[in-house]
């Protein structure tokens, strides 16, 4: 069974700081997908990575796929109130279904 | 434009009840996946179908619970007396084509209380 960790589960900081969420795994992935999750609404996709060491930004969050494509991270810069929500880090568990992190419930204070 | 459609968005039941939730993908989607997600968890894959035919539903609980998606109308799941285990969000996926590289698109999901 592949599984997927992420931590810290919950990380409440200031606006302006940096932080960075991690996705382990003691499997190897062909893909990893971070999505993010708003209280009410369903998942939506941030990026997906394929390559091992491969390495994504979009805006101020970087996203980087370990090179033995086991485990990911999301580091995110200068933090601000509209990056609050719920970070899910999945894995591609055959082509048809992902296997999904518990989740990393971020809270960024004014 | 209309993304993943499902309803309804929230349902209440009483223990032994049946519940339907109804998933219309995207247009030009023709392969649906159901995930379940329980208070502070993350999700779980339950079923991956395209249209009348059921391709995976090693996720699926093996009693009470039961997917479709018809030739025409939305992708259905159903859960038959339910249980309180039974509470807990329920999103629909659709995808263009067979693998998660072709990107998934979620709905907003159906909070599912039984009570």
């Amino acid at each position: 069974t592949q599984l997927l960790e992420q931590s810290p589960q919950f990380l409440s900081i200031q606006e302006g700081e940096n932080l960075t969420v991690y996705c382990n795994s003691s499997s190897v992935f062909s893909s990893l997908q971070w999505y993010r999750q708003e209280p009410g609404e369903g998942p939506v996709l941030l990026v997906t990575v394929v390559t091992g060491g491969e390495v994504k930004k979009l805006k101020r969050l970087t996203f980087q796929f370990g090179d033995a494509r086991k485990d990911s991270s999301l580091h995110i810069t200068a933090a601000q109130p509209g990056d609050t929500g719920l970070y899910l880090c999945a894995g591609e568990a055959g082509a048809q279904k992902l296997v999904f992190g518990q989740g990393t419930r971020l809270t960024i204070n004014p | 434009n209309a993304g993943v459609m499902q309803n309804p968005r929230h349902l209440v039941r009483r223990r032994g009840q049946e519940a339907r939730l109804r998933c219309s993908p995207m247009k030009g989607h023709s392969h649906v996946y159901w995930y379940r997600q329980l208070p502070e968890e993350g999700l779980k894959f339950m079923v991956y179908l395209q249209k009348e035919n059921i391709i995976d539903e090693s996720g699926m609980p093996k009693e009470r619970f039961s997917a479709e998606f018809p030739k025409e109308g939305p992708s259905i799941l159903r859960i038959q007396q339910v249980v309180r285990g039974d509470s807990a969000a329920y999103f629909c996926a659709s995808s263009p084509q067979q693998g998660v590289s072709y990107g998934y698109t979620f709905g907003s999901g159906t909070r599912l209380t039984v009570v």
